[in-house]
């Protein structure tokens, strides 16, 4: 099993401020990755797949990169809405999908 | 628009059984493989089954294995999770979700009911 790990577990960012999140892998999980992101009583929601491919919808202040086993996400500007959970999740060995613990920010 | 409506969670026994529905309309959902994924309380999202569109190809996560089956029916667009001999530790919020595919081996979760609570306790 792909093991994923998310750093930091909290990340403390002011409106307009740019955050950038961290996901790595166990082993190399190639570019099958995706990251969602959650608010309180929310289903998550698809933000990035394939490491660095926006989903419909998403803002383009939302960027991913990375491959293998590092992977970044990048919010250029915060806004107000952003403030969640952010989770990755591999697909590249399955079964088991896997996902990370998450990042939490949260508004400086 | 994508609608998926979990329904049948609830207060259960150690032991016990129960069967989670998730009703999809919006789509075509006999095309779509789907999946179920749980939120633990202060614990991440775990992938929990996977099943094909055609119901021909299923997988379980290990800590449900033999214990969880997932299937669906096409013709209801309806997709279910039967849950037995259920342990307090897999007390969470239960979604259903549709696979997104956007190319071979795409395993991800495109759009997510809003989940139904399972509490195991006694």
């Amino acid at each position: 099993e792909i093991v994923m790990t998310q750093s930091p577990a909290t990340l403390s960012v002011s409106p307009g401020e740019r955050a950038t999140l961290s996901c790595r892998a166990s082993q190399s999980v190639s570019s099958n990755l995706a990251w969602y992101q959650q608010k309180p009583g929310q289903a998550p929601r698809l933000l990035i797949y394939g490491a660095s491919t926006r989903a419909t919808g998403i803002p383009a202040r939302f960027s991913g990169s990375g491959s293998g086993t590092e992977f970044t996400l990048t919010i250029s500007s915060l806004q107000s809405e952003d403030f969640a959970v952010y989770f990755c999740q591999q697909y590249n060995n399955w079964p088991p999908i896997t996902f990370g613990p998450g990042t939490k920010v949260d508004i400086k | 628009q994508v609608q998926l409506v979990e329904s049948g969670g609830g207060v259960v026994q150690p032991g016990g059984s129960l069967r989670l529905s998730c009703a999809a309309s919006g789509f075509t959902f006999r095309d779509n493989a789907m999946h179920w994924v749980r939120h633990a309380p202060g614990k991440g999202l775990e992938w929990v089954a996977f099943i094909g569109y055609d119901a021909i190809n299923q997988y379980h996560a290990d800590s449900v294995k033999g214990r969880f089956t997932i299937s669906r029916d096409n013709s209801k667009n309806t997709l279910y999770l039967q849950m037995n001999s259920l342990r307090t530790e897999d007390t969470a919020v239960y979604y259903c979700a549709r696979n997104y595919y956007y190319g071979s081996g795409s395993y991800l979760f495109d759009f997510w009911g809003q989940g139904t609570l399972v509490t195991v306790s006694s």
